[in-house]
């Protein structure tokens, strides 16, 4: 069946950086889009940035845009998640989704941004 | 950009049918998808309709998507309910820009 997993996340100082991985079984990565959504302790749940099935098209959440960066590598079926200058505000539960209808999510990885 | 206002929480009794509500600010709901997430405390979220009306398999056919261009709305409608459709429901689409939107999230609670 379709698999997420993350990994990457842990504490981190301000201004710091993460890279976060995403590997991804079961399915077809090459015909999923993908995304990154983030959970704030206690809050909602907040879109970061998407990244269509070859890679060619990107988009970023206006919050994370110049200091994140999404990208997949299809032949190792996995989708990353590079964070420069982070903030306390980007404290967050962070899950890779993704599908070409159904949307799949994986069990997230907590990043925590703190001195 | 739009947004997408849910209720803060809805509450029913077991057995009950309830309808969690999601209105676009601006734009049509028709011109993109809207997809409904269920998230259990302490969980990830799970999908629970796709593309406004589809349901996944293994999601009970207790539950329904719908929209309504007259009050530019989205709702998932639960039917027979359970305690353990006890969650946070979020629903979301997407921008023209392919960015997405969610709304702020109901918490249901059944009673």
């Amino acid at each position: 069946q379709v698999q997420l997993v993350e990994s990457g996340g842990g504490l981190v100082k301000p201004g710091g950086s993460l890279r976060l991985s995403c590997a991804a079984s079961g399915f077809t990565f090459s015909d999923y889009y993908m995304s990154w959504i983030r959970q704030a302790p206690g809050k909602g749940l907040e879109w970061v940035s998407y990244i269509s099935s070859s890679g060619s098209t990107i988009y970023y959440a206006d919050s994370v845009k110049g200091r994140f960066t999404i990208s997949r590598d299809n032949a190792k079926n996995s989708l990353y998640l590079q964070m420069n200058s982070l903030r306390a505000e980007d404290t967050a539960v962070y899950y890779c989704a993704g599908g070409n209808s159904e949307v799949y999510w994986g069990q997230g990885t907590l990043v925590t941004v703190s001195s | 950009n739009f947004m997408l206002t849910q209720p803060h929480s809805v509450s029913e009794s077991p057995g009950k049918t309830v309808t969690i509500s999601c209105t676009r600010s601006s734009g049509s709901i028709a011109s993109n998808y809207v997809q409904w997430y269920q998230q259990r405390p302490g969980s990830a979220p799970t999908t629970v309709i796709y593309e406004d009306n589809q349901r996944p398999s293994g999601v009970p056919d207790r539950f329904s998507g719908s929209i309504d261009s007259s009050s530019n709305s989205a709702s998932l409608t639960i039917s027979g309910l359970k305690t353990e459709d006890e969650a946070d429901y979020y629903c979301q689409s997407y921008d023209s820009s392919i960015r997405g939107v969610f709304g702020g999230g109901t918490k249901l609670t059944v009673l």
